[in-house]
């Protein structure tokens, strides 16, 4: 079983800064993939970036790149040049191959975007 | 193209009532899933269903019930209904063999029981 943490309920950012997301996760899995997803407004899960534990070069998707720390079991999200389209709420994933490929969630941290 | 769509995005309905939520996917994945956000935005894990197997989270009452027609499609029901099942109700699918576990979600269903 995997449980994933996300400590900050709320950030905010100025237009065009960077900003980090913060997740922690525990597995016992040794084969296991990690996910942001975004959820803006809209309420649609959208994938933003993935990250295979057994890659040790971190993903990175344009403006988004993570920071996995596989020891520390750490994966945080870094989002350069913010834009307004930014702003929503971010959680973090893990999901393994035991059993049931079930993703488990993390409860979310809401990003606001300042103009 | 929709990939994966769920009917319908907003449900109304009183407590005891007898409900449905459709999903369907065309991505030719293997495996769906259905999820449950809580007003809170919590998201947990129902059921995931993957050629006939069903696997059921422990703590989801046996009044919800998914149902799956065949591999494009996983409905589902809930029987008498409860103030507690008011949340936002997420449909995903994914693809096995894949082995990168990466789900594609519905837009979702905000199901208020009054």
């Amino acid at each position: 079983a995997q449980t994933v943490t996300q400590s900050q309920p709320e950030m905010s950012v100025q237009e065009a800064e960077t900003v980090t997301l913060s997740c922690t996760y525990d597995t016992s899995e040794s084969d296991y993939y990690l996910f942001w997803y975004k959820q803006p407004p809209s309420r649609q899960m959208i994938l933003v970036i993935r990250q295979e534990a057994y890659k040790q070069q971190n993903a990175t998707e344009n403006r988004f790149s993570v920071n996995f720390q596989k020891a520390a079991k750490s994966f945080s999200l870094k989002i350069s040049d913010s834009q307004l389209g930014d702003a929503a709420m971010y959680f973090c994933a893990g999901g393994s191959g035991a059993g049931s490929y079930q993703l488990t969630f993390g409860k979310g941290t809401k990003l606001s975007v300042i103009p | 193209d929709t990939a994966v769509s769920q009917t319908p995005k907003y449900l109304v309905t009183q407590m005891g009532n007898d409900k449905s939520i459709k999903c369907e996917q065309n991505l030719g994945h293997d495996t769906m899933y259905w999820y449950k956000q809580d007003s809170k935005k919590f998201l947990k894990i129902m059921f995931s269903y993957n050629n006939k197997e069903l696997i059921i989270n422990e703590t989801v009452p046996n009044r919800f019930s998914p149902k799956s027609p065949d591999k494009a499609h996983l409905n589902l029901h809930i029987n008498s209904l409860e103030l507690g099942d008011s949340a936002v109700y997420f449909c995903a699918s994914s693809y096995r063999q894949e082995l990168s576990y990466e789900q594609y979600f519905g837009p979702g269903t905000r199901l208020t029981v009054t």
